[in-house]
């Protein structure tokens, strides 16, 4: 497969626990992020998303948590699968700036069985 | 609904030549976006457009361009290729609108080498 980055932080966790993905962000003026997860060979997909007037949102087994005060994004997956073994991309952008996503380098996840 | 698609899938250019890569959006989507990949600088925009008219560039030469039709579908062409230009090209498509976001929806890529 092709390889999306060589020297990313890694994350191992055991199949059945929460895994707790972080994501510092960097501009102040960002009002919109995003989470996707890559897997070898295909493109980014989204997972879940949050505007800054929330603080959390969830979805199916994910949870996304932001904190504007420290400008800090996480992401949570529950009861982690072997399936969800990839590489997952915080994401941010501006509203009424167009679709101009600015992303973090990613952190890779390992599920061990 | 059929998802992003990207052709060609691998592409093998030389030094000094131009490529086109081409995308069609998720159907209903007026806007794509296109972004470079790779192993040292991440995931990085290129440019958006939205009913074909570019709306965003980011920062790369103007060896990179692109354009988008009528019917969504969008090509980005890179002129006198690099050894660096070799990435991952991504393209994405969103139902946003222009005053507000929605999430982006990746199609597979075109792996580029340039040798």
């Amino acid at each position: 497969g092709e390889s999306v980055g060589l020297h990313l932080p890694t994350l191992s966790v055991q199949e059945g626990d929460n895994s707790i993905i972080n994501c510092a962000y960097s501009n102040s003026a960002s009002d919109y992020f995003i989470w996707y997860k890559q897997e070898s060979g295909k493109g980014p997909q989204f997972i879940i998303d949050i505007r800054s007037n929330m603080d959390k949102r969830q979805g199916q087994r994910v949870t996304v948590l932001l904190n504007k005060t420290v400008k800090h994004l996480s992401l949570q997956i529950a009861a982690t699968q072997p399936g969800d073994s990839a590489v997952y991309f915080c994401a941010e952008n501006v509203i009424n700036a167009g679709n101009m996503l600015t992303f973090g380098g990613g952190t890779r996840l390992m599920v061990k069985p | 609904k059929a998802g992003v698609t990207q052709t060609p899938r691998y592409l093998i250019k030389t030094r000094g030549q131009q490529v086109t890569l081409s995308c069609s959006p998720i159907s209903g989507h007026r806007s794509v976006s296109w972004y470079q990949q790779t192993p040292g600088q991440g995931l990085q925009f290129l440019f958006e457009y939205f009913s074909e008219t570019q709306r965003n560039k980011g920062n790369f030469p103007g060896r990179f361009s692109g354009r988008q039709f009528s019917n969504s579908r969008s090509e980005m062409n890179v002129s006198t290729l690099e050894l660096g230009d070799s990435a991952l090209y991504l393209c994405a498509s969103s139902g946003a609108g222009q005053l507000y976001n929605s999430p982006l929806h990746f199609g597979n890529g075109t792996r580029l080498t340039v040798t």
